[in-house]
């Protein structure tokens, strides 16, 4: 089927406001991953879900950042009150599962790039 | 905590050649897996590659395979005849066994010339 999927591709802002990124995993897939990249850096961990739980937010920068996962499909990461500090490439990826084996290889969407002006 | 080291900010390869991309990690665990991926200019992190620790052989997809040296901790990418298609970020990245989350390395940027 369709990869992972994510909108909008681009986001320009103003510092201050809130921003909605999106996340449609592979369909199936029970496990979603967001990563933030920013420039010139690795991929950095944010948040994981299992179905519609977060069992680990511990990469979340801070309290302005939260996430969910309805359905046990889409999922909404949430910027509030954006800093410049905020911009980066967003990545979202999912896995079928994470009970091991090829079932927790992680496939990623095309990002969503952030900036913050 | 596991780390992920790529030592190679960028590499240069011409058509047709063979290019190695260096990457060592540190872990405490004896059950996990390693992963290449690549992104290119378009942003989209694609998988190359992925070994299981507890597999000795060596995995390979096509023109691309590893080096697992688990004692060493070292897990690099050999890419055979490089084409201009494989001009890219390479990321490697460590995962635990059961894990929820990967740990990347920094990257290396190869680039492959005519």
């Amino acid at each position: 089927g369709a990869g992972v999927s994510q909108s909008p591709s681009n986001k320009v802002t103003e510092k201050g406001k809130d921003v909605e990124l999106r996340c449609d995993p592979i369909s199936g897939h029970t496990a979603l991953y967001w990563y933030r990249q920013s420039l010139g850096q690795g991929l950095e961990f944010l948040i994981y879900f299992q179905g519609n739980s977060a069992p680990d937010k511990s990469g979340l920068p801070s309290d302005r950042f939260s996430a969910e996962r309805t359905g046990g499909s889409v999922s909404t990461l949430t910027i509030q009150r954006t800093q410049q500090e905020d911009s980066a490439v967003y990545l979202c990826a999912s896995s079928l599962s994470t009970s091991g084996g090829t079932q927790e290889t992680q496939y990623f969407g095309p990002g969503t790039r952030l900036l913050v002006l | 905590a596991q780390t992920v080291t790529q030592s190679q900010p960028e590499m240069s390869v011409q058509e047709a050649e063979t290019v190695t991309l260096s990457c060592t990690y540190d872990t405490s665990e004896n059950n996990y897996y390693l992963f290449w991926y690549k992104q290119p200019p378009s942003r989209q992190m694609i998988l190359v590659i992925r070994q299981e620790a507890y597999k000795q052989q060596n995995a390979t997809e096509n023109r691309f395979s590893v080096n697992f040296q688990k004692a060493a901790k070292s897990f690099s990418l050999k890419i055979s005849d490089s084409q201009l298609g494989d001009t890219a970020m390479y990321f490697c990245a460590f995962g635990s066994h059961g894990f929820q989350k990967l740990v990347f390395g920094t990257g290396t940027r190869l680039l492959v010339s005519p």
